[in-house]
């Protein structure tokens, strides 16, 4: 069966400018969930959305949002990028309940 | 200090020995534990998945949780060239919406 897919693989951007970031879950996958991973911090949680409503919001600053529409897929949205949020950014997707979760390949941000 | 900590490494092993990978957190309500492996340019596979505390085995890897302790393991038995990567605990609550939260990985080579 297909994977999690995340589109695109590779963004350069410049600071002040505005991302979006997709991922497709596996099917049947109603839990998408976003993680921001650099060397520094390691894997940090964004948030997560369950049939389209925000479950969980990590601690991060408004600049990060996001959305899930009605087939499962989540985007997510950074505004007024920073050096900073130079970043591997991950999608996560299971079935709603506790435990795995199965990632996708990411998308590299890269803020210039 | 951090909810989950993990020994960075790296950590390097001749081909064929057994690998112990370790985490201890501080959260004791944590009741799932997960261990992933990340390759270079590749999002975290879940390797292995565990609630509450004793042993679980797959193939040559052994996962441990010893919840009074606070501490989980994962042992790599006759350790491939192919298992260099980055391992990530993680670990979550209870209540099946609740994120995912990591260690900042090990990273592990195996030399032939």
């Amino acid at each position: 069966k297909a994977g999690v897919t995340q589109t695109p693989r590779y963004l350069i951007k410049t600071r002040g400018q505005q991302v979006t970031l997709s991922c497709s879950p596996i099917s049947g996958h109603r839990s998408v969930s976003w993680y921001q991973q650099t060397p520094g911090q390691g894997l940090q949680f964004l948030f997560e959305y369950f049939s389209e409503t925000q479950r969980n919001k990590g601690n991060f600053p408004g600049r990060f949002s996001g959305r899930q529409f009605s087939n499962s897929r989540s985007e997510m949205n950074v505004s007024t990028l920073e050096l900073g949020d130079s970043a591997l950014y991950l999608c996560a997707t299971g079935t709603g309940g506790a435990g795995g979760y199965t990632f996708g390949s990411g998308t590299r941000l890269t803020v210039v | 200090q951090k909810e989950v900590e993990q020994d960075p490494g790296p950590l390097s092993v001749p081909e064929g020995a057994i690998v112990s990978l370790n985490c201890t957190y501080s959260n004791s309500a944590f009741q799932y534990f997960m261990w992933y492996r990340q390759y270079s340019r590749k999002g975290p596979e879940l390797l292995m998945y565990t609630y509450s505390s004793g042993n679980k085995e797959d193939g040559r890897f052994t996962a441990q949780v010893d919840k009074s302790s606070k501490y989980i393991s994962l042992f790599i038995r006759d350790s491939q060239p192919s298992d260099s990567a980055t391992y990530l605990c993680a670990m979550s609550l209870p209540a099946g919406n609740t994120p995912l939260v990591f260690g900042k990985g090990t990273r592990l080579s195996v030399i032939a």
